[in-house]
């Protein structure tokens, strides 16, 4: 069965604080991919990486890093947390050249 | 515009047909795909369809195609309260690695 894993649930920050948020993937996929889910906007893409080491810009990648050290493994990081980074952060992964994605269980991030 | 559309709420009752409507964007979109994010969860790919098909059937759902006016939709037959969930339209556009682009999302509504 395959599997996206993301390493917390839920998180409670301090605005100013560094944040990592994890994700792994069991299924040898190429793509990997950071969405955050806002009510009345959807998804939006934050980064996205097709290989490691290799990372791309999405639609809002202001004040978001990534890091693909492995393959299976794709980090979002918030350099310094603000509060209107308060939302639902949903990693997947793709094989390569398809659509089809498969997403974790996401990771509802609160910044107080 | 550049958006994928989608009405943001649907309510129907437990055992009606349930249809919902999308818009992309891209003529050369070579997939289309629904996904479907229950409460608490992540997405999981529901169903898709192949922009060279006009309709394609899956027990209770029913994709129909319309390249010409570049609609979606995504037909529930016997709406369950279990199919209570939001329903994410997505296509991708070219082929290869380009992201795909998601809908805001139809929240599904099922009243017993």
């Amino acid at each position: 069965d395959v599997k996206v894993t993301q390493s917390s649930r839920y998180l409670v920050k301090r605005t100013g604080e560094k944040v990592f948020l994890e994700c792994v993937q069991d299924m040898d996929h190429e793509n990997m991919f950071w969405y955050r889910q806002d009510p009345g906007l959807g998804l939006r893409l934050i980064y996205f990486s097709y290989d490691v080491k290799m990372k791309e810009k999405g639609d809002i990648p202001e004040g978001y890093s990534v890091s693909r050290e492995k393959k299976e493994r794709f980090s979002l990081i918030l350099e310094s947390a603000s509060t209107n980074q308060t939302s639902m952060y949903l990693c997947a992964s793709s094989p390569l050249s398809t659509g089809e994605l498969f997403f974790g269980e996401g990771s509802r991030l609160t910044v107080l | 515009g550049e958006d994928v559309e989608q009405s943001l709420f649907l309510s129907v009752r437990e055992g009606d047909s349930s249809v919902i409507n999308c818009t992309y964007t891209d003529s050369s979109s070579t997939y289309l795909y629904w996904y479907k994010q229950e409460p608490g969860a992540g997405l999981q790919l529901l169903t898709y369809i192949f922009s060279n098909m006009d309709m394609k059937q899956d027990q209770r759902l029913t994709v129909l195609l319309n390249k010409k006016d570049k609609h979606l939709s995504l037909r529930i037959a016997d709406t369950q309260t279990g199919d209570s969930a939001i329903y994410f339209c997505a296509e991708l556009r070219d082929s290869g690695n380009t992201p795909l682009v998601f809908g805001k999302g139809t929240r599904l509504s099922v009243i017993a």
